[in-house]
């Protein structure tokens, strides 16, 4: 089946250490996302990339690294130096350009910092 | 950078009544995209709007994309309670860029 694959669902994480969030598509799309989602808060853009080997921040990528080195996949890293790393992270895929560039989200992974 | 303002935040209607939500860009976008957000699941695709001007109807649903490019509006004619969720619009600005940026979200409460 097509689609965008993210895992683990839910995530418990101790302050103070490093996180990483999985997101995979097999749709062959061009461009992935990475948002954070706060009640209230709609979606907010943490990063971007629309190839391989190139990515650029959202407008809240501090605390935040990703890295795109295949198509496929574009993991998300939560690093220690995010204040309040708690929140709902959702994944999206879209191609470029060409018409139709509707993003597709995964199920999205839950974190709780404790 | 790029803002998308939506309003209202929350809106609360008996079944049957409609229901609108508007967005609003801070800059000329190439094109609008609404979403729909069931509550505990991820956002779905629901439109994409491209021309100024341009409306299209989904059903019970109709989206307008305003003649400057800078806003937009869903209607949700006679609202059922399937149609519970959280609506989002989303816009990119072009010129190479593909930073889709979301509104806050109007979340919609149906009472039977």
């Amino acid at each position: 089946d097509g689609g965008i694959t993210q895992s683990p669902k839910y995530l418990f994480r101790k302050e103070g250490q490093n996180v990483t969030l999985s997101c995979e598509q097999n749709l062959n799309h061009d461009a992935m996302y990475w948002y954070r989602q706060d009640p209230g808060q709609g979606l907010r853009l943490i990063y971007y990339s629309q190839i391989v080997n190139d990515f650029q921040k959202g407008d809240i990528a501090e605390g935040y690294s990703v890295s795109r080195e295949k198509k496929e996949s574009f993991p998300l890293t939560v690093t220690s130096a995010q204040k309040n790393p708690t929140a709902f992270y959702l994944c999206a895929s879209s191609t470029l350009g060409g018409g139709n560039t509707e993003a597709f989200f995964g199920q999205g992974t839950r974190l709780t910092v404790v | 950078g790029q803002q998308v303002m939506q309003i209202p935040q929350y809106q609360h209607v008996q079944e049957g009544e409609d229901f609108t939500t508007y967005c609003n860009s801070s800059t000329t976008l190439s094109n609008i995209q609404w979403y729909k957000q069931r509550p505990g699941g991820h956002p779905v695709f629901l439109i994409q709007l491209v021309k100024s001007g341009e409306v299209k109807k989904q059903k019970r649903l109709t989206f307008q994309f305003g003649e400057a490019k800078k806003n937009s509006s869903l209607h949700i004619t006679a609202t059922q309670t399937t149609d519970v969720g959280t609506y989002f619009c989303a816009g990119t600005s072009g010129a190479g860029s593909y930073q889709l940026t979301f509104g806050k979200g109007t979340k919609l409460s149906v009472i039977p």
